[in-house]
């Protein structure tokens, strides 16, 4: 089955870059039917999506975050990653990646991994 | 963009007894691309409902989704402990694919 594992600091300084890996295993990231997707929670707060991709390119972005994220994929690793750049506190949260069609079963999650804006 | 309002915020509820959460979305779209996660402190979501009604792998019959349209219900039929927990919906309709704001059950 499918397993996500993300990697990334846990401590990014304000106006810097939040950048995160998300390793794939037990599965292709070429897979044609998924996308794969970051989610984050603030403390104590709901989920926020925040994109996907899908191996054909196409990128997928939440509005609010659009001017500051990137998600890419790489193949040859079979990982993705998120860049979400100026970030701030409110940006503190537990980021998860995932991956889904959308309309079937598949629908792993990464553990998740906390990640705090402060100098 | 799809906003999924979800109802009640929380529900207070004892074992054993029903239980019926509330997805509205703001526009209609496809059912096959509703589903229902549960969450537990500490821990990532995890799938139980996909395509408004067929539950996931390994999740248990007590749980069922219902609904089309604007319209989505996620029902419990007898609350077993381990099902106190937050639960959201998210549709994969269009993008964004947006989250309802969670369901918070608690035991009364």
């Amino acid at each position: 089955q499918v397993q996500l594992q993300e990697s990334g600091p846990g401590l990014v300084k304000p106006s810097g870059t939040l950048s995160l890996t998300c390793a794939v295993s037990g599965g292709s990231i070429s897979s044609s039917n998924s996308w794969w997707s970051w989610v984050r929670q603030p403390p104590g707060r709901g989920l926020e999506w925040i994109g996907d991709i899908h191996p054909s390119g196409t990128t997928n972005y939440n509005p609010s975050l659009k001017s500051r994220v990137t998600i890419s994929l790489d193949k040859s690793q079979n990982q993705f990653s998120l860049k979400l750049s100026s970030v701030t506190a409110a940006d503190t949260a537990v980021y998860y990646c995932r991956a889904y069609t959308g309309y079937t079963s598949f629908d792993p999650w990464g553990q998740g991994t906390l990640v705090t804006v402060s100098s | 963009e799809i906003v999924l309002t979800q109802s009640p915020g929380t529900l207070s509820l004892s074992p054993g007894e029903r239980a019926t959460l509330s997805c509205r979305a703001s526009q209609s779209f496809s059912s096959s691309y509703l589903a229902w996660y549960q969450q537990k402190p500490g821990q990532a979501p995890r799938l139980l409902i996909y395509g408004a009604s067929s539950r996931a792998t390994g999740i248990p019959d007590r749980f069922s989704g219902s609904g089309s349209g604007t319209d989505f219900t996620l029902t419990i039929s007898r609350l077993e402990p381990e099902d106190f927990a937050v639960y959201y919906c998210q549709q994969f309709g269009g993008s964004p694919r947006t989250f309802g704001q969670g369901t918070k059950l608690e035991i009364k």
